[in-house]
């Protein structure tokens, strides 16, 4: 079946400018999360949802940064403002929950590289 | 708060090898730690899952291994070949940081034929 997909690819933007990243995750996965990856580095964790709900947003760098999946699959982070140092890797993942503890797998999208100029 | 560490940070070996990667994380209060490769300019795809009640996973040419007691936990490849060239990340999900992976900088390997 489909993976985790995430569009754009590629989004270059002026300092200043808003920019918005979506994630479609596998159907039927409860779980989503988002991750910033800068260069060389392992991902960092920036927020969580399980459905439409926003259980975790202590990642976030900053308020310019905002992520919402109303419908609980479709998500979208949002930067507002951005600035050279969000230039990054966005990566999103997805996966099952059971009973409210983490034992499956995250599967990751491809990711969106973010350059502000 | 959960830090992850792997050593080597990279490594090149001949075609044919075996090799080992390390990761060592400092809260053993895991629920399950998870392997993960990542190829220039593309997402990370799931190797290994290993569960904190378990000692080992095994997939094809790849094993990986967990003493949660000790905080390690290595990845096995045999007979590496030059397709086996890429990062490898080794992540954790902590019993008290939610649902959130905990990663550490990885392992860049280069396989020459």
């Amino acid at each position: 079946g489909a993976g985790v997909s995430q569009s754009p690819r590629y989004k270059v933007a002026k300092r200043g400018q808003d920019v918005a990243l979506r994630c479609d995750p596998i159907s039927g996965h409860v779980s989503l999360f988002w991750y910033q990856q800068a260069l060389g580095q392992g991902p960092e964790f920036l927020t969580y949802f399980q459905n439409e709900a926003q259980l975790d947003k202590s990642g976030l760098p900053s308020d310019r940064f905002f992520a919402e999946r109303p419908e609980g699959s479709v998500s979208t982070l949002k930067i507002q403002r951005t600035q050279q140092e969000d230039s990054a890797v966005y990566l999103c993942a997805s996966s099952l929950v059971a009973g409210g503890i983490p034992v499956y797998e995250q599967y990751f999208g491809p990711g969106t590289r973010l350059t502000v100029t | 708060k959960q830090e992850v560490t792997q050593i080597p940070a990279a490594l090149s070996v001949p075609e044919g090898e075996n090799l080992v990667l390390n990761c060592s994380f400092t809260d053993s209060a895991i629920y399950n730690l998870q392997w993960f490769r990542q190829d220039p300019g593309k997402g990370l795809t799931s190797l290994l899952l290993i569960q904190s009640s378990q000692r080992e996973q095994t997939s094809g040419r790849l094993n990986a291994s967990l003493d949660k007691s000790s905080g390690r936990s290595t990845l096995y490849i045999a007979a590496s070949q030059p397709g086996d060239s890429a990062t490898y990340l080794c992540a954790v999900v902590g019993e008290t940081s939610g649902s959130r992976l905990t990663f550490g900088e990885g392992t860049q390997l280069t396989v020459n034929p």
